[in-house]
């Protein structure tokens, strides 16, 4: 079965700074895709970055990248130059290439970006 | 393009009624996606359909829960004999597999449910 445990319920982090989120799952599929969403408060959930697990270059869309590593199933975000619209629960989502295509996500990470 | 759409955004209903949520996935989506998500907890999933076929259903939803998605295009979420256990979000989305975003699941802005 997937699973995805994100160890930190809550984070801060100055304006400007860089913060890294952690994420690990298991599965036991070869080919999946891993995900991080941002859902700020009250507000719709949205996609922040993917990732395909065949893959190995990390990917990274503008501020945010990942630390991806296969062998250890991780799956870090880094936020870089943070700004205070990044203030938002952040959650990590796998989901296998064949067989069910059910999205599992993490319990996710409360950031909070201090002025 | 409008986004995934859901409705109500809000519902308050009083234990033992029966509700009904709308989703209405972005049009060209075959996949759609039923999650839950209570305050501070990740989205639990509940079902998906692709076209209109229910491909996998929860364990965790009991037998007071349907989805339907009658031709493939937008679903509803019924749930009777409502508990207060059952408020929590519940949130629509779908995908489409490959192309560009492809696999990449977009949600709505979700319905909320409060059992008084």
């Amino acid at each position: 079965a997937q699973t995805v445990t994100q160890s930190q319920p809550e984070m801060s982090v100055q304006e400007a700074e860089t913060v890294t989120l952690s994420c690990t799952y298991d599965t036991s599929e070869n080919n999946y895709y891993l995900f991080w969403y941002k859902q700020p408060p009250s507000r719709q959930m949205i996609l922040v970055i993917r990732q395909e697990a065949y893959k190995q270059q990390n990917a990274t869309e503008n501020r945010f990248s990942v630390n991806f590593q296969k062998a250890a199933k991780s799956f870090s975000l880094k936020i870089s130059d943070s700004q205070l619209g990044d203030t938002a629960m952040y959650f990590c989502a796998s989901r296998p290439n064949s067989g069910t295509y059910k999205y599992i996500f993490g319990t996710g990470t409360r950031l909070k970006v201090l002025a | 393009d409008t986004g995934v759409s859901q409705d109500p955004r809000h519902k308050i209903t009083k234990r033992g009624q029966n509700v009904t949520f709308r989703c209405d996935p972005i049009s060209e989506h075959n996949r759609l996606y039923w999650y839950r998500q209570t305050l501070g907890q990740g989205p639990e999933f509940l079902t998906y359909f692709q076209n209109e076929a229910q491909l996998e259903k929860s364990r965790l939803l009991s037998d007071r829960f349907s989805a339907e998605r009658p031709k493939g295009s937008f679903s509803t979420l019924e749930i009777q004999r409502t508990e207060q256990g059952d408020s929590a979000m519940y949130l629509c989305a779908s995908s489409q597999p490959g192309g560009t975003g492809g696999n990449t699941i977009y949600f709505g802005e979700g319905s909320w449910l409060t059992v008084v």
